[in-house]
């Protein structure tokens, strides 16, 4: 069964930490996508990537960095975490083209 | 700009009666549709989607959408809601051109009553 893996389904961190989100996905896909998701907001793209150590800014990168050293694995990184970083994280991934995602399980973060 | 609409935040329906989310899009090019559900503290499970051809699409657990290319809309439907269906529903445009990004809407929570 092809997936996406995120590493952690619930995380606590606190103000200033710096946080590392992972993603694996197994299905040999060249896009992989960071999302945020907040009550009433929907989904919002944080960064995405078409290729290994390629990166692209979403509608909302402040505060975040990615990294893509391998295809598989795309990391989403929060610098110094803040209060207002408290969220759903959603990674995803896809074929290019016309093809949809496949989504991760979801991180929920919480920092305090 | 690139956008997709869910007019209806949440919708709510009885056990048995028929269902539809609505979804209207704006895009330049020929849209590619889809429709994703997500469960409670769970990821988006995809459900549907239209590329081309024939404008009813079927898809997972008895769920289809129409695209209307002269309303711009892409509105989920099934023939007879269950309680199981309760979830939050997102509709997602991408279109040629763009490496595959989908644009999502607000997401409508359907609300199924026994």
């Amino acid at each position: 069964d092809v997936k996406v893996t995120q590493s952690s389904r619930y995380l606590v961190k606190r103000t200033g930490e710096k946080v590392f989100l992972e993603c694996v996905q197994d299905m040999d896909h060249e896009n992989m996508f960071w999302y945020r998701q907040d009550p009433g907001l929907g989904l919002r793209l944080i960064y995405f990537s078409y290729d290994v150590k390629m990166k692209e800014k979403g509608d909302i990168p402040e505060g975040y960095s990615v990294s893509r050293e391998k295809k598989e694995r795309f990391s989403l990184i929060l610098e110094s975490a803040s209060t207002n970083q408290t969220s759903m994280y959603l990674c995803a991934s896809s074929m290019t083209g016309a093809r949809g995602y496949t989504f991760g399980s979801g991180t929920r973060l919480t920092v305090v | 700009a690139q956008s997709v609409a869910q007019p209806e935040d949440q919708v709510n329906v009885a056990e048995g009666n028929p269902l539809t989310v609505k979804c209207t899009y704006s895009v330049s090019g020929n849209p590619y549709l889809f429709w994703y559900v997500q469960y409670p503290n769970r990821g988006l499970q995809f459900l549907l989607k239209y590329i081309t051809g024939d404008n009813l699409v079927k898809g997972s657990y008895g769920f289809e959408a129409e695209f209307n290319k002269s309303q711009t809309s892409f509105h989920l439907k099934k023939p007879s809601a269950l309680v199981s269906d309760s979830a939050l529903y997102f509709c997602a445009v991408s279109f040629s051109g763009n490496t595959g990004k989908l644009i999502f809407g607000q997401g409508t929570t359907l609300q199924v009553k026994p």
